[in-house]
């Protein structure tokens, strides 16, 4: 079982829609939760972070976590094309500062 | 400058020469990353420094890889003997270090192995 897994997508909403992205990963003991945004040919990009349970918001995203289910989500409201991307989600095990277990990202297409 | 600088931004090189990819962090910033990504994947670590030391180089795949960081700030990682499967985009990425464990990635330097 790989460290951070991610729903496969691809995963296309038109625009204006509610974009869904999930994650799990498999260490209980992990401790910090991150979402980044990659464009095409680009460097990731933090976009949210989260490190207790619940909700988080920032603006139209919203991330979520359950430390019980092991599961982090991220919701694009109002999702525009701009956000169309590939979207990864990285855990803290806690072990190195600042080594991060990827998974292997979704990609999303927001269609105007 | 403001980013994480990595340069070269692209190199091509034939299998089993050696390569040098440099990375110069965000000002001020004591920690540094290499990180991996292959296409299609997630990035994987490689190797940590905190100041000019190693403190972490279990990611590192092979002893043909290698990185310094002679002065705390710039680094460079080096690939002797390249192989076709190391072409990937390697990513550098720097944080304040104790404050916090919130990286931020530069732009990276793509290695084709031909």
């Amino acid at each position: 079982q790989k460290e951070v897994e991610q729903n496969s997508g691809p995963l296309s909403v038109p625009e204006g829609a509610i974009a869904s992205l999930n994650c799990t990963y498999s260490d209980r003991g992990s401790q910090s939760f991150f979402w980044y945004r990659q464009y095409s040919g680009k460097s990731p990009e933090l976009i949210m972070s989260i490190y207790s349970n619940g909700d988080k918001e920032d603006g139209r995203f919203t991330a979520q976590l359950n430390k019980a289910s092991q599961y982090v989500s991220l919701l694009i409201r109002d999702s525009q094309p701009s956000d169309s991307a590939t979207y990864l989600c990285a855990v803290d095990r806690g072990s190195t500062l600042g080594r991060l277990y990827f998974g292997r990202g979704t990609q999303l297409t927001v269609w105007p | 400058g403001a980013g994480v600088s990595q340069t070269p931004s692209n190199k091509v090189t034939e299998k089993g020469k050696y390569v040098e990819l440099r990375c110069d962090p965000i000002s001020g910033h004591t920690a540094l990353y290499w990180y991996r990504q292959s296409l299609g994947q997630g990035p994987e670590f490689l190797i940590y420094f905190q100041g000019t030391g190693a403190a972490d180089d279990s990611g590192l795949p092979n002893d043909r890889f290698f990185a310094v960081r002679p002065e705390g700030s710039v680094s460079t990682l080096k690939i002797q003997r390249t192989e076709r499967g190391d072409s990937a985009v390697y990513l550098c990425a720097s944080s304040p270090g104790m404050d916090g464990n919130t990286i931020y990635f530069g732009e990276g330097s793509w290695l084709t192995v031909v």
